[in-house]
């Protein structure tokens, strides 16, 4: 089975640029999630996804990032203009089910560094 | 305070040895419990699940302690492939939105 899938690995950019990510999840897996972690601290969501639909974004800074999931299956999170406290691994995850006790299964991350 | 709280550790324990950290958690109403496992510059990756039961894998036991809300990983026997961070997992409902991690605990086992 293949894992989930996640581009660039690396990212360097500086302050107030653009930046993309895209991740295709695990086959079938209906959850995808995006967490973002800075160095020493644990996976901080931003985003859920069921399907093509918004679970949560309550801690997803909408002003400059946005992600999309439009067909269901893979899903890229953008940050428009990026800051410095950006700087993080970006991880995408999916799920096979949205229940609680369904666990969750990570991509590579992309580490992103604002300058 | 934290939803989700660990000691971020380190901690650094010879290759044999038993070592045990705790998670507390502040919703009392939180259904589903995980262990998570997390290498350096890696993913994480499930370790095991938490039961209201306590269950164990090889030399991991998981335990849930409701009154106190807090859950507990034991790793027997330890080997220095356990080196990782640890990170505790909780839904705080019966779905799964607001999965809440923890910020992990630092394991070194050294020789």
């Amino acid at each position: 089975e293949a894992g989930v899938a996640q581009s660039p690995r690396y990212k360097i950019i500086e302050k107030r640029q653009s930046v993309a990510f895209w991740c295709n999840p695990i086959s079938g897996h209906a959850t995808l999630y995006w967490y973002q972690q800075i160095l020493g601290q644990g996976p901080k969501l931003l985003i859920q996804f069921q399907n093509n639909g918004v679970v949560d974004d309550s801690q997803l800074p909408k002003d400059r990032f946005s992600a999309e999931r439009l067909k269901g299956v893979d899903s890229t999170l953008k940050i428009q203009p990026a800051k410095l406290e950006d700087s993080a691994v970006y991880l995408c995850a999916s799920s096979l089910i949205n229940t609680y006790n369904s666990p969750l299964h990570f991509g590579n991350g992309t580490r992103l560094t604002v300058t | 305070r934290k939803e989700v709280e660990q000691d971020p550790g380190p901690f650094n324990v010879p290759e044999g040895a038993t070592v045990a950290f705790n998670c507390t958690y502040s919703n009392s109403a939180s259904q589903s419990f995980f262990w998570y496992r997390q290498d350096c510059r890696k993913e994480p990756k499930l370790l095991m699940s938490v039961y209201s039961s306590g269950n164990e894998d090889g030399r991991f036991t998981a335990q849930l302690n409701r009154a106190s809300q807090y859950i507990s990983l034991l790793i027997r026997d330890s080997k220095l492939s356990d080196s990782a961070t640890y990170l505790c997992v909780v839904t705080p409902d019966s779905s799964a939105s607001k999965i809440i991690f923890g910020s992990g605990t630092r394991l070194s086992i050294r020789p």
